[in-house]
């Protein structure tokens, strides 16, 4: 079985510019959360969403960031515009079951984003 | 300090040494895990330990968790080179997210 899949593994961009980050849960797992690694920091919360549905978004940095997850399958994250701050990893997990604490958290390898 | 704190940030040790490594916390949890991050992957779950739970064994790896401290440690026994890693602590308060602490980084040297 397939694990949580991100892409791109790398992105460098310029300050302004836009990037879309994808992520692939695995198969069946209702919950998909976003965290983000800014250098030098712990690794953050972003979003949750539950299916299609966002649960928590209480730790997006401001409306730059936009997440998505159509028909709760993968989710996109764009960042527009993109500012030199956002340069970091930003990491995709999932788990099973529909809304509560429910444990195991399965991360994917993250995308480095760098913003020159 | 941030939620789920580890110590030491850094600890280099010999292949067949032990490895401690702490996590602090400040708020009630629902459970706390250990995760591993070899370099440029992703983050493995090792082992979850859930708030009335003392102490969890997998393997090579021994979790405590003392509530009343906000305190957990991770013991890797007889420790390989290949358990070269950051290692990170992560509450959950029962919100379904994970809050991390920075990670310690452990060498283990053939």
């Amino acid at each position: 079985e397939a694990g949580v899949t991100q892409f791109p593994s790398h992105s460098v961009i310029e300050k302004g510019q836009t990037v879309t980050l994808r992520c692939d849960p695995i198969s069946g797992h209702d919950n998909l959360y976003w965290y983000r690694r800014v250098m030098g920091k712990e690794i953050k919360f972003l979003l949750h969403f539950v299916k299609e549905s966002k649960q928590d978004e209480s730790g997006m940095p401001n409306n730059r960031f936009l997440a998505e997850r159509t028909g709760g399958t993968y989710s996109t994250l764009k960042v527009q515009p993109a500012e030199l701050e956002d340069s970091g990893v930003y990491f995709c997990a999932s788990s099973q079951g529909a809304s509560g604490s429910l444990g195991i958290q399965y991360f994917g390898a993250g995308t480095r984003l760098s913003v020159l | 300090s941030q939620q789920g704190e580890e110590d030491p940030q850094a600890l280099s040790i010999q292949e067949g040494e032990n490895a401690t490594m702490n996590c602090s916390y400040k708020t009630s949890i629902n459970n706390l895990q250990w995760y591993r991050q070899n370099s440029g992957r992703g983050l493995v779950h090792l082992i979850l330990i859930r708030s009335n739970e003392r102490e969890k064994h997998s393997g090579r790896l021994r979790v405590t968790l003392d509530t009343s401290k906000k305190s957990s440690s991770l013991l890797i026994t007889a420790s390989r080179a290949a358990d070269t890693a950051s290692y990170f602590c992560a509450t959950d308060a029962g919100y379904s997210t994970l809050t991390f602490g920075k990670g310690t980084m452990l060498l283990v040297s053939p």
